[in-house]
């Protein structure tokens, strides 16, 4: 079956545009995940949704940024007037069950889109 | 939240086994210890998860001592294709996010 998948894979932004970034979960998946991945680093947790609702955004960065699920299915990470900083590759996942305290569930993680601010 | 601490790197050739070993001394009763797999220009990929003990499955084995402050991931037998950063990580936290440290680059040869 088909995984996660993430588009556009690369965009190249110049410093103060708006950019879209798109993640398609597997289908029947709860949880959704955005992370961001600097270059040589882990990935960092970003923020999470179950279904539609936004249950924790503790880990965005600024207000620059926005992520919303509006179906429970399909989520879209917003990055508004973007900087240099924001350069790295941004990672969705998915998992089928609720997240939670001690939730074992395997997270799916998509190809992920590497953004690069000129 | 278990915070872990792992080789910045190890090298092997084919054929070898490769055991790469997670330092969780402040881990909570409630951690599970899972490592994932990440290959270039991919999303990381879970491998295993563990509690206790021994846990295999067909990718590898994690062994976990008594003291659960300390966890072994064995890769048996690698071949090129295992050249990959491994991350090993607590799990733990109120919705499940992953917490993810530099990971271990593991280097195959021929």
């Amino acid at each position: 079956g088909a995984g996660v998948s993430q588009s556009p894979r690369y965009k190249v932004a110049k410093r103060g545009q708006d950019v879209a970034l798109r993640c398609d979960p597997i289908s029947g998946h709860v949880s959704l995940f955005w992370y961001q991945q600097a270059l040589g680093q882990g990935p960092e947790f970003l923020t999470y949704f179950q279904n539609e609702a936004q249950l924790d955004k503790s880990g965005l960065p600024s207000d620059r940024f926005f992520a919303e699920r509006p179906e429970g299915s399909v989520s879209t990470l917003k990055i508004q007037r973007t900087q240099q900083e924001d350069s790295a590759v941004y990672l969705c996942a998915s998992s089928l069950e609720l997240a939670g305290p001690l939730n074992t569930d395997t997270q799916y993680f998509g190809p992920g889109t590497r953004l690069t601010v000129l | 939240l278990a915070k872990t601490t792992q080789p910045i790197s190890m090298d092997s050739y084919e054929g070898q086994e490769v055991n790469i070993t997670c330092s969780h001394n402040n881990i909570a009763t409630n951690d599970y210890i899972t490592w994932y797999q990440q290959f270039p220009s991919q999303g990381p990929r879970f491998i295993i998860q563990g509690y206790k003990t021994k846990v295999t499955n067909e990718v590898a084995s994690l062994f976990i001592p008594a003291d659960r402050k300390s966890s072994t991931l064995s890769l048996p037998r690698v071949s090129l294709s295992d050249t990959a950063v491994y991350y090993c990580l607590g799990l733990t936290d109120s919705w499940g996010k992953l917490q993810f440290g530099a990971g271990t680059q593991v280097v195959v040869t021929p």
